[in-house]
């Protein structure tokens, strides 16, 4: 298997552009996460999916961030407008059932002018 | 509320010698304890876990951890460091019936030869 596959890896775009970020997760999984690293705050989940369905989107800090996930094979993040303070990396992850452990992916390193 | 602290921002040790990274947790209910190696410009890597059974818990290269119900740890072990160990280490922890991780900060493990 390829593991948890994301892009773009990078992305530099200007303040105010659309991002959108994009997530396959490993075949079978049924959890899928969104995570963003910052020196600042660390790790922070921002939203989790079982079975396609949004479940917890708590850390999800403001209204221009969303995320979907049409099919158990595809999920995108999305940053509309995008901000300076959104740079960061964002990580999705991929869970087989309840008593896991998650797989990541790489990881989409952003850069927001 | 769970919550995850790893009181070492860096870790330093010689080539050979054994590494202790330290993390304690906090969590109602029975923990269910992990922890994540990340390199330069890669996602994390899954070492290990803990659900129940034998305290000592054994992982990926060599790594094990000794979960301590008492004192609330979870610190991360190896007999003999490699140069190749350096990266960044976190501890996770959720609840055993949750779904999310809340991650530690972080700490950064030196080996020099």
């Amino acid at each position: 298997d390829a593991g948890v596959i994301q892009s773009p890896r990078h992305e530099v775009t200007e303040m105010g552009q659309e991002v959108t970020l994009r997530c396959k997760p490993i075949s079978g999984h049924d959890y899928l996460f969104w995570y963003r690293q910052t020196m600042m705050r660390g790790l922070e989940l921002l939203i989790y999916f079982n079975n396609n369905v949004p479940i917890d989107d708590s850390g999800m800090p403001e209204d221009r961030f969303s995320a979907k996930m049409p099919n158990a094979s595809f999920s995108t993040l999305k940053i509309q407008p995008s901000e300076p303070r959104d740079s960061a990396v964002y990580f999705c992850a991929s869970r087989p059932g309840q008593y896991n452990e998650q797989f990541f992916g790489p990881g989409t390193r952003l850069t927001v002018l | 509320a769970q919550s995850v602290a790893q009181p070492e921002d860096q870790v330093n040790v010689a080539e050979g010698n054994p590494l202790t990274v330290k993390c304690t947790y906090s969590v109602s209910g029975n923990p269910y304890l992990f922890w994540y190696v990340q390199y330069p410009n890669r996602g994390l890597q899954f070492l290990l876990k803990y659900i129940t059974g034998d305290n000592l818990v054994k992982g990926s290269y060599g790594f094990e951890a000794e979960f301590n119900k008492s004192q609330t740890s979870f610190h991360l072990k190896k007999p003999s460091a490699l140069v190749s160990d350096s990266a960044l280490y976190f501890c996770a922890v959720r609840h055993l019936a949750g779904n999310m991780l809340t991650f530690g900060g972080g700490t950064r493990l030196m080996v020099k030869p």
